[in-house]
């Protein structure tokens, strides 16, 4: 069972168009956390969400945190090549879980 | 520029032998991390640390693998007997008590034939 589900699993679009993925849990987490992991490197933090209904901007990036702390959002206003990765959300309560990923690719 | 880091960064080895991983955590950072991470299953949590003492392992496949961490600058992950099944790319993280800031090593790729 996965405690995390992301969507779309993967996602291809054209550079300048906006995008949304989803982390969606029925577990409550004390905070959420998303990375984007490029090849051959490790999954890099972009950013930890604690409170419900928290939203943090990261320049083109929107985070969501729902009310409960079950499920979070990553917006992506214009899309640019260098956005292509793999985004994970991970849950926080003693440990980290990690979603299988959102696999993005911007098409110039 | 403080990181964390892990060795080997590539390994391949024969179905049977012993593999060692090893990890040097981000200096004060207190927590550490075990992933293991394939297309199919995605990052799955193997074992974690904090000041030392192991507090989960239950991801661990038992048998084969072990986790330790003999002093604050070193964790390692051994698997005994390796198995193909086990290929993977095997990531250690460090981070803070609070768990809100988290660095990952570049990972140790692992090919068991």
């Amino acid at each position: 069972t996965q405690l995390l589900e992301q969507s779309p699993q993967f996602l291809s679009i054209q550079e300048g168009e906006n995008l949304t993925v989803y982390c969606n849990s029925s577990s409550v987490f004390s905070s959420l956390q998303w990375y984007r992991q490029e090849p051959g490197e490790g999954p890099v933090l972009l950013v930890t969400v604690v409170t419900g209904g928290e939203v943090k901007k990261l320049k083109r990036l929107t985070f969501q945190f729902g009310d409960a702390r079950k499920d979070s959002s990553l917006h992506i206003t214009a899309a640019q090549p260098g956005d292509t990765g793999l985004y994970l959300c991970a849950g926080v309560r003693d440990k980290i879980i990690f979603g299988k990923g959102t696999r993005l690719h911007i098409l110039p | 520029d403080a990181r964390v880091t892990q060795t080997p960064r590539h390994k391949v080895t024969e179905m049977g032998q012993e593999v060692t991983m090893r990890c040097q955590p981000i200096l004060g950072h207190n927590t550490v991390f075990w992933y293991r991470q394939t297309m199919m299953q995605g990052l799955e949590l193997l074992a974690y640390f904090r000041n030392r003492a192991p507090l989960d392992d239950s991801g661990m496949p038992k048998d084969r693998f072990s986790a330790e961490m003999p002093d604050a600058t070193l964790a390692t992950l051994k698997i005994q007997p390796s198995e193909p099944r086990d290929s993977a790319v095997y990531f250690c993280a460090s981070g803070e008590p609070t768990n809100l800031f988290i660095y990952f090593g570049e990972g140790s790729w692992l090919t068991v034939v």
